[in-house]
């Protein structure tokens, strides 16, 4: 299966600071990669999608100044939480879909545990 | 009425019962339908797509009613690894392919 990896898994760092955190797709290329975060005992709620070589569409309500996304090739797209605060603290995921593939199946990385303190 | 909505549980089975689950949304442009797994912590895993046809895949069988907007999973000969929270997801339509979805219903299998 179509295989997507995500680093750091952890991240710990003090207010104020910024946290980038990369998503590649690792046996596919992926036009399009999907940020979503999940705050505890919440759904998945996307916050972005990212299309190579062109800007992030954002949802409603997601700052795009302060999460800034870069989809630089068809494996690699990257999410900097800019300025971290506390309430940013949650579980970030990306998931990737193939390109070549016709079903609109995303497969999603391990994840990045923010903790800001 | 929140746009994918599903009974959180947890839903308490026996080993080798079977269970249902159900899932409404409220987009109708929405135009693909997933059941994605996710345990404790970890992220969510793809268990199978939903089609109008209604697809299977060994003991897992997934079913698509557009008329009334709700998927469903049946999950027979339940096993104590299906012990998890089964996420229902919906993309949101209108060519957008990001997903919209539920809370999630626990499912605890017991010996």
């Amino acid at each position: 299966g179509a295989v997507v990896s995500q680093h750091p898994s952890r991240v710990i760092c003090k207010s104020g600071t910024s946290v980038k955190i990369e998503c590649r797709s690792l046996d596919f290329q992926a036009t399009t990669m999907f940020w979503y975060r999940q705050f505890p005992k919440q759904s998945l709620m996307l916050m972005a999608t990212s299309n190579e070589g062109s800007k992030a569409t954002y949802e409603q309500g997601v700052e795009k100044d302060k999460f800034l996304i870069n989809h630089a090739s068809l494996t690699l797209s990257t999410l900097t939480v800019t300025s971290a605060h506390p309430e940013d603290s949650s579980f970030y995921i990306c998931s990737a879909r193939d390109r070549t593939s016709g079903v609109n199946e995303q497969f999603f990385g391990p994840g990045t545990r923010l903790t800001v303190l | 009425r929140k746009e994918v909505e599903q009974d959180p549980g947890p839903f308490n089975v026996p080993e080798g019962a079977t269970v249902a689950f159900n899932c409404t949304y409220s987009n109708s442009a929405s135009q693909s339908f997933f059941w994605y797994r996710q345990d404790c912590r970890k992220e969510p895993k793809l268990l199978m797509s939903v089609y109008s046809s209604g697809n299977e895949d060994g003991r897992f069988t997934a079913q698509l009613n557009r008329a009334s907007q709700y998927i469903s999973l049946l999950i027979r000969d339940s096993k104590l690894s299906d012990s998890a929270t089964y996420l229902c997801a919906v993309n949101k339509g209108g060519g957008a392919d990001g997903l919209t979805f539920g809370k999630g219903t626990h499912l605890i299998i017991q010996p």
